[in-house]
């Protein structure tokens, strides 16, 4: 069964913590997104993965950074997080360009 | 980079009418134009897709036109039922260069199915 899989899927932090956001895929897709949602802006791209250790931004990677060690985990990282990256998260995976799949999506909320 | 922009925002039809969502983009190097779905609390899923070797695709209700000169994409749905009521977005790709698998989404669109 096709899967992406995102935990947490509630995140409550306060401003200037750290937040680790992580996403698994079975499919042995070799590219993985992440996404951000907010009412009204659809959904924006943050980073794009190709492959282990072969990262690229997306159109708002600022205070935001990744890591992928291994083809199916991709982790989104927040570093000193602030409250105007209250967010909902999607990750996806694709074969190549085709289809993403996304996942259920991480719902965090920066006080 | 690229730019989608998607209308109307909100879109009532009535059950059985057909639903219209128009996109365009800028990129002439786009070639690859999805249309997902979102029900509430739900994670987008892929309806349909088009590529820019195809003018017109349809899959049961579902209906995308192309038109690569005028930049423009558009989603039909005929014979709306109240389970097509959800946020719909398109978006485009360029998949090639520094842009290669890149999604570019529009702002979505909120469609309700009227009984």
């Amino acid at each position: 069964d096709m899967k992406v899989t995102q935990m947490p899927r509630y995140l409550i932090k306060r401003m200037g913590e750290n937040v680790l956001l992580e996403c698994g895929q079975d499919m042995s897709h070799e590219t993985m997104y992440w996404y951000r949602q907010d009412p009204g802006l659809g959904l924006q791209l943050i980073y794009i993965s190709y492959d282990v250790d072969s990262n690229s931004e997306g159109d708002i990677p600022k205070g935001y950074r990744v890591s992928r060690k291994k083809r199916e985990h991709f982790s989104l990282i927040l570093d000193s997080a602030k409250t105007n990256q209250t967010s909902v998260y999607f990750c996806a995976s694709s074969f190549q360009y085709a289809e993403q799949f996304f996942g259920p999506g991480t719902r965090l909320t920066v006080l | 980079g690229e730019q989608v922009e998607q209308l109307p925002s909100i879109l009532r039809v009535q059950e059985g009418s057909s639903a219209s969502i128009n996109c365009s983009y800028e990129d002439s190097a786009s070639n690859y134009f999805p249309w997902y779905k979102q029900e509430p609390g739900e994670n987008p899923k892929l309806i349909i897709d088009i590529r820019s070797n195809m003018e017109r695709k349809q899959i049961q209700e579902l209906i995308v036109l192309l038109d690569k000169k005028a930049k423009r994409f558009s989603l039909h749905i005929t014979d709306t039922q109240p389970g097509d009521s959800a946020m719909y977005f398109c978006a485009a790709s360029a998949g090639t260069g520094a842009n290669t698998g890149k999604l570019t989404f529009g702002h979505g669109t909120i469609l309700r199915v009227h009984p």
